[in-house]
């Protein structure tokens, strides 16, 4: 069965520090991967999207950026961290091509930037 | 604007009562919407799915309706137990193959013993 990990599972980092968030997904191949941020009192908002190593999809700008090094690692970093970064950061996988089918997220990420 | 709207923010019940919750979209086209369910601090779970076509579908003591028309679905829940105390995300796909997810902001529902 397939299986999503995401570490850590909480952090606290000063502000103008830099940040690494890592999401892996056991059990396929070639998923599509997906990076959400869901602040306090908000929605998810979909941060960036993956079809494949190397392919990198930007919903919003901002200072975070995505990368794929290997097919099922998914790392979120930002070279300095904002106070509006504060959130809960989860990471999702699907077989799609396309967002149309369902996501299974993982644990998610509780980062707090003071 | 493609938006989801969830009402109630938040509910009280006892345990052992039924509650709906709603969401109302404006997404269009539309192609799916999905229930998920959220328990505090991890990740999302989906409830059900349902299409253009479909009216009502359950999953145990969860039950969703949806009604294309006026672009309104509920989620039933019938005889609440302490572990429904969650976050329930309604989520709504646009039409198209590229269509992007909507994401409600959620109702948070506490069950009382």
């Amino acid at each position: 069965s397939q299986t999503i990990h995401q570490w850590p599972a909480t952090l606290v980092q000063p502000v103008g520090s830099p940040l690494s968030l890592e999401c892996t997904v056991e059990g396929t191949s070639n998923p599509n991967l997906y990076w959400y941020r869901q602040a306090a009192g908000r929605g998810l908002q979909l941060l960036f999207y993956s079809v494949g190593i190397g392919q990198i999809s930007s919903e919003v700008p901002q200072n975070l950026s995505a990368s794929r090094p290997q097919d099922r690692q998914f790392i979120l970093s930002s070279k300095k961290l904002l106070l509006s970064d504060s959130g809960f950061y989860l990471c999702a996988w699907t077989t799609s091509p396309t967002l149309s089918y369902e996501q299974y997220f993982g644990p998610g990420t509780r980062l707090t930037v003071t | 604007k493609n938006q989801v709207e969830q009402s109630p923010q938040s509910l009280i019940i006892l345990e052992g009562k039924n509650c709906t919750l709603q969401c109302n979209y404006t997404v269009s086209p539309f192609s799916n919407l999905r229930w998920y369910k959220q328990d505090t601090g991890r990740g999302p779970v989906s409830l059900t799915i349902m299409t253009f076509s479909e009216n009502t579908k359950s999953n145990g003591r969860y039950t969703a309706t949806l009604d294309a028309d006026t672009k309104q679905s509920s989620l039933h829940i019938t005889a609440s137990q302490l572990s429904d105390s969650a976050s329930y995300i309604c989520v709504v796909r646009g039409g198209g193959s590229q269509g992007n997810l909507i994401f409600g902001k959620g109702t948070k529902l506490s069950v009382k013993p």
